[in-house]
């Protein structure tokens, strides 16, 4: 099946800082991948989509400026949280999306990044 | 938006025993996932059912979109199958997944 990774699976940092993620699909090629977070035992909520060569587009709530989204290739999307605060901290997790494979629209999801801001 | 409803929020089964797990949408869709989320944070892919009835080992899924619901089977269950199970629909052409709030599932010996 379709592999997406992320790197890295855990980060610590401290207030103020900024971190990036990265989100691969690993097998196929991804013109869309979404980025969402999770909070301790909610569902998934969608930040933002990333279209490869074009500007990422946000969900209502979600701060453009922090949360930087860069998806330069067409197997490569970053997450980048600006000066990172602890209500920051959360579950990170991406997803690509492939239609190739004769199942339909699929988004196949990354293993997540445990962000812990101090 | 569209809302999407699971039921029940939690459930414990023992080892062996089948279970149904039930997602209600609001809206029509055109796109509806099944996860299991692991222990470790994984979702794993279970099922793209947009409509109809799809087998794959001990799981199986059901969509009926006109009424808006799909139930997940799971039978004989394991302890490996503990976690948290998502559905998750879009509409439109936007491809956009909109998750339901999920049904936890604990499985014992």
């Amino acid at each position: 099946g379709a592999v997406v990774s992320q790197h890295p699976s855990r980060v610590i940092c401290k207030s103020g800082t900024s971190v990036k993620i990265e989100c691969r699909s690993l097998d196929f090629q991804a013109t869309t991948m979404f980025w969402y977070r999770q909070f301790p035992k909610q569902s998934l909520m969608l930040m933002a989509t990333s279209n490869e060569g074009s500007k990422a587009t946000y969900e209502q709530g979600v701060e453009k400026d922090k949360f930087l989204i860069n998806h330069a290739s067409l197997t490569l999307s970053t997450l980048t949280v600006t000066s990172a605060h602890p209500e920051d901290s959360s579950f990170y997790i991406c997803s690509a999306r492939e239609i190739d494979r004769g199942l339909g629209d699929t988004q196949y999801f990354g293993p997540g990044t445990r962000l812990t801001v101090l | 938006g569209i809302q999407v409803e699971q039921s029940p929020p939690d459930l414990i089964l023992q080892e062996g025993a089948n279970s149904t797990l039930r997602c209600n949408f609001s809206d029509s869709v055109n796109n509806l996932q099944w996860f299991h989320q692991n222990p470790w944070g994984q979702l794993i892919n279970l099922f793209y059912i947009p409509s109809g009835t799809k087998q794959n080992g001990r799981l199986s899924a059901t969509t009926v979109a006109t009424e808006r619901y799909s139930l997940l089977y799971i039978s004989s269950s394991q302890t490996t199958d503990s976690g948290v199970y998502f559905c998750a629909v879009s509409t439109g052409t936007a491809s956009k997944l909109t998750f339901g709030t999920g049904t936890r599932l604990q499985v014992t010996l």
